[in-house]
């Protein structure tokens, strides 16, 4: 399986400030994704990170709220910015596998805004 | 309707026994077909994978996959506690764009 590792595991901000989330895949992976999980809630989707180029964002979530940036094949960032306390929540980076198009999952970063 | 349904349970069973989890998808070109584990807390886990139609047995877990019907689901024999988590079914149009996950179905193995 592949690896992959996001930092912040957790982390409590101020509303009105910014976070980045850092996420490290190895070489396995083809293509990139960022996730939003609510309490209780399934996996939803915010964007594919494209190496080089701006992500591809899903309905509902805008590059000024959630800049993705993706230097190279192995490395991503999601920043959240201008927080409120709606954006508590899980965030987690996917890698997605050349063989067999098999997704894996970094250990999340836990969002509290206060 | 949803690209990807599932019961969201909680579907509970006794210690021992066979639990059925079950998944329906919308898109017939969907190609390959994934269930997760996500326990409290943690980040969701990948135990089967299955891209034809039939059965892809692995240990306790068995992956059932009827295309026709759109449908697959996940069978886990001799049901123990420590597999009480939420279980996603995802499914894959092309081999790495389009995943979609469906809602999770809670299970509660009860000792």
């Amino acid at each position: 399986s592949a690896v992959i590792s996001q930092k912040p595991s957790r982390d409590i901000c101020q509303r009105g400030t910014s976070l980045t989330i850092q996420c490290q895949v190895d070489s396995q992976v083809t293509m990139m994704f960022w996730y939003r999980q609510q309490p209780g809630q399934s996996l939803t989707l915010i964007a594919t990170a494209n190496q080089g180029s701006e992500a591809t964002y899903e309905s509902g979530f805008v590059i000024d709220k959630f800049p993705i940036s993706r230097p190279n094949l192995t490395f991503s960032t999601l920043t959240v910015s201008n927080m409120s306390p709606e954006d508590s929540s899980i965030y987690l980076c996917s890698g997605c596998s050349r063989s067999g198009g098999k997704a894996f999952f970094g250990q999340g970063t836990r969002l509290t805004v206060v | 309707q949803k690209e990807v349904e599932q019961n969201s349970g909680p579907l509970s069973v006794p210690e021992g026994a066979i639990a059925s989890l079950n998944c329906t998808y919308s898109d017939r070109v969907s190609q390959s077909f994934f269930w997760y584990r996500q326990y409290s807390g943690k980040s969701p886990e990948l135990i089967m994978s299955i891209y034809s139609n039939g059965d892809k047995e692995d240990g306790r877990f068995t992956a059932q996959l009827n295309k026709a019907s759109q449908y697959v689901s996940l069978l886990i024999r001799d049901s123990q506690p420590s597999d009480s988590a939420t279980y996603l079914c995802a499914v894959n149009k092309d081999y790495g764009q389009n995943f979609v996950f469906g809602p999770g179905t809670r299970l509660s193995v009860l000792p």
